[in-house]
């Protein structure tokens, strides 16, 4: 089955700057890569995917890149302010019969100092 | 419209004990899913239902089952917990069962087994 592995387990960033976290997966046929926000003790919320026919992905300060022939996909976060705090998680799917499950990262903890 | 609903939203079970997670949605989506979080690992689907009338094993199944009620309604058994079922258990439904649409998630159950 698809195995995700993501990076950093922990980001401490100081306000503006750039934040990166990277996710790799073993399912060459792995077609969908979502990134989930999820704030502290609250549920995990959709911030942006990726599909396999695009390389790369922006919605206002975040951006995903993703390249197939490594296996490996990246959340970039501009400008970063103390609301970016949370945990985020990328997940693949459409791999070989996967149907249409999520594999998850085990999750990326981001701190924004000001 | 609420979306995902989940109860109870706290739970404190002694060993041995049995108890149903109840999860609804209104958003007419077709697939839902139980999952568990625990720290360090990520979200791990335990169970899901493509669509009506069928459930199928995810990544960890063992200690619980699922029925899918009704098209809104899918809930989580744990006949007889355990320790090591203590987590947060969270309920997600998507529009269709493929694997590229968004997965919206319910507010979680915290679950303690003693």
């Amino acid at each position: 089955g698809e195995n995700v592995e993501q990076h950093p387990s922990t980001l401490s960033v100081q306000e503006g700057d750039s934040a990166v976290i990277k996710c790799t997966y073993s399912d060459s046929a792995s077609n969908y890569f979502p990134w989930y926000k999820q704030e502290l003790g609250k549920r995990p919320q959709l911030i942006i995917d990726i599909r396999s026919n695009v390389g790369e992905k922006k919605d206002q300060r975040i951006a995903v890149t993703l390249n197939k022939t490594a296996k490996h996909f990246s959340l970039h976060i501009t400008e970063t302010q103390p609301e970016d705090s949370a945990v985020y998680f990328c997940a693949a799917s459409g791999g070989s019969g996967s149907w249409g499950k999520l594999q998850f990262g085990a999750g990326t903890q981001v701190v924004v100092t000001p | 419209n609420a979306g995902v609903t989940q109860t109870p939203k706290f739970q404190v079970l002694k060993t041995g004990q049995s108890m149903t997670l109840q999860c609804a949605q209104d958003m007419n989506h077709n697939s839902m899913y139980w999952y568990r979080q625990d720290p360090g690992m990520g979200l791990r689907l335990i169970y899901y239902s493509a669509s009506e009338g069928t459930t199928d094993k995810g990544e960890v199944p063992n200690g619980y089952n699922v029925s899918r009620l009704n098209k809104r309604e899918f809930s989580l058994r744990l006949e007889s917990a355990a320790p090591s079922q203590t987590s947060v258990y969270f309920c997600a439904s998507s529009r269709t069962s493929g694997g590229d649409n968004e997965q919206f998630f319910g507010p979680g159950t915290r679950l303690t087994v003693l």
